[in-house]
């Protein structure tokens, strides 16, 4: 059972690239969620999915776009990468019952903008 | 979601309980308390939660007090492993999921 996984793990991007962030689940979860972190700092909500065909924003959404493919893919596009996107990105995953524990997360995709 | 403060950083010695605090003065009756841990940078991994009533499962406890303003996650005997950061949340349950909001945590130093 794999859980949440990510990739890439790590990719370095120049000023003004665009690239894809792949998040999959395996869990059959209904809610997925992509996560920043820079150094020394907790995580940010970037974007979330309550449910397959649904995206809302979070706390930090400006210059990320997200695609929820179906329900086990949630995808984070940078379209012009700056240097302040550097960060660490997570994907995670829950479920939506009337007692829905916890978020499972995957181990993080570490991006550097040059 | 309510907001929730955390110490900075604690030492705790190996073999001894870790005892991690977490105020929460403006949870609802609704929400839960949730516990996380990250270690080094790999992604948060779920501790446990509760609503009222304390909780213990195989990796710690959950103390909550009676009016709920402030929590207390026990580690019963923290190894070098438990070396981490600990995030408090507080959240409705049941509701859009887990668009929750993680502050800075508590950096938790087990030593030798």
């Amino acid at each position: 059972n794999a859980g949440v996984t990510q990739t890439p793990k790590f990719q370095v991007l120049k000023t003004g690239q665009s690239m894809t962030l792949q998040c999959a689940q395996d869990m059959n979860h209904n809610s997925m969620y992509w996560y920043r972190q820079d150094p020394g700092m907790g995580l940010r909500l970037i974007y979330y999915s309550a449910s397959e065909g649904t995206t809302d924003k979070g706390e930090v959404p400006n210059g990320y776009n997200v695609s929820r493919l179906n329900k086990r893919e949630f995808s984070l596009r940078l379209e012009s990468a700056a240097p302040s996107q550097t960060s660490v990105y997570f994907c995670a995953s829950s479920d939506m019952g009337p007692m829905n524990t916890e978020a499972f997360f995957g181990q993080g995709t570490r991006l550097t903008v040059v | 979601d309510a907001k929730t403060t955390q110490p900075t950083s604690m030492d705790c010695a190996e073999g001894r309980a870790a005892n991690l605090p977490c105020n929460h003065s403006t949870i609802s009756g609704n929400e839960y308390v949730y516990w996380y841990r990250q270690i080094h940078s790999q992604g948060p991994q779920y501790i446990i939660h509760g609503l009222k009533n304390n909780e213990t499962n195989e990796m710690a406890s959950l103390i909550i007090t009676e009016d709920r303003k402030s929590s207390t996650l026990i580690l019963p005997h923290a190894t070098l492993r438990d070396t981490a950061v600990y995030y408090c949340i507080v959240r409705v349950a049941g509701t859009g999921g887990f668009k929750t909001i993680f502050g800075a945590g508590t950096r938790l130093f087990v030593k030798a």
